[in-house]
């Protein structure tokens, strides 16, 4: 079976230009996460979607972050303009449900630079 | 800051020795807590979890071990070998949102022959 699904691995990229990740979660999964991950630390969520609903934005920067599920199955977040500090990992995860035993299943992250 | 992120504490083992890697949560209001490894360049990995009704839980080589009142967290990793060598986080579930993870600093594991 596929787990999630990421692309690209790798982007760089000049600051205040804008960039866009994809993800695709596993076959059947309803929940779908976004983290960003910086050097050497654990992952924070960025947004959780049930479905095609956003149901924790909560630490999404809005100004310039924005995130889609348009038919409750992949996923695109973006970010414009970029900063250099948003020079980071982004992971995507996927669980079935939203049970507390309900694992999640990371992507292998798409690794921004921001120059 | 960034310069702190960098320095991942560093657990170094000679294989076939067993490790004890330790996580310190926060919120006592949590009630389910996970043990994930990432490996370079790929996502965090699911290794094994354990509900706050229990003290102990055991998987293949590893054994998770709770102590809820001084909020610590360990994973004891059997006859560690080369492929253990990782970062290691532990997790916590946000109770108010009972699907919310919240990551602790990682580890990083070191298996030398």
């Amino acid at each position: 079976e596929a787990g999630v699904v990421q692309s690209p691995r790798y982007k760089i990229i000049e600051k205040k230009q804008p960039v866009a990740f994809w993800c695709n979660p596993i076959s059947g999964h309803n929940t779908l996460y976004w983290y960003l991950q910086n050097l050497g630390q654990g992952p924070e969520l960025l947004i959780r979607y049930e479905n095609e609903e956003a149901v924790d934005d909560s630490q999404l920067p809005k100004d310039r972050f924005s995130a889609e599920r348009l038919k409750g199955v992949d996923s695109t977040l973006k970010i414009q303009p970029a900063e250099l500090g948003d020079s980071a990992v982004y992971l995507c995860a996927s669980s079935l449900t939203t049970s507390p035993g309900s694992e999640q299943y990371f992507g292998p992250g798409t690794r921004l630079t921001v120059t | 800051g960034e310069s702190v992120g960098l320095h991942l504490p560093t657990l170094s083992v000679q294989e076939g020795d067993n490790s004890i890697i330790n996580c310190a949560y926060s919120n006592s209001a949590s009630d389910y807590f996970i043990w994930y490894k990432q490996e370079s360049g790929k996502g965090p990995q699911f290794i094994i979890d354990i509900r706050s009704n229990m003290d102990k839980r055991q998987g293949q080589r590893v054994t998770v071990l709770l102590n809820k009142t001084v909020k610590h967290l360990s994973l004891q990793i059997a006859a560690t070998q080369p492929g253990d060598s990782a970062v290691y986080f532990c997790a916590e579930k946000d109770t108010i949102d009972t699907d919310k993870l919240i990551f602790g600093t990682g580890t990083r594991l070191q298996v030398f022959p």
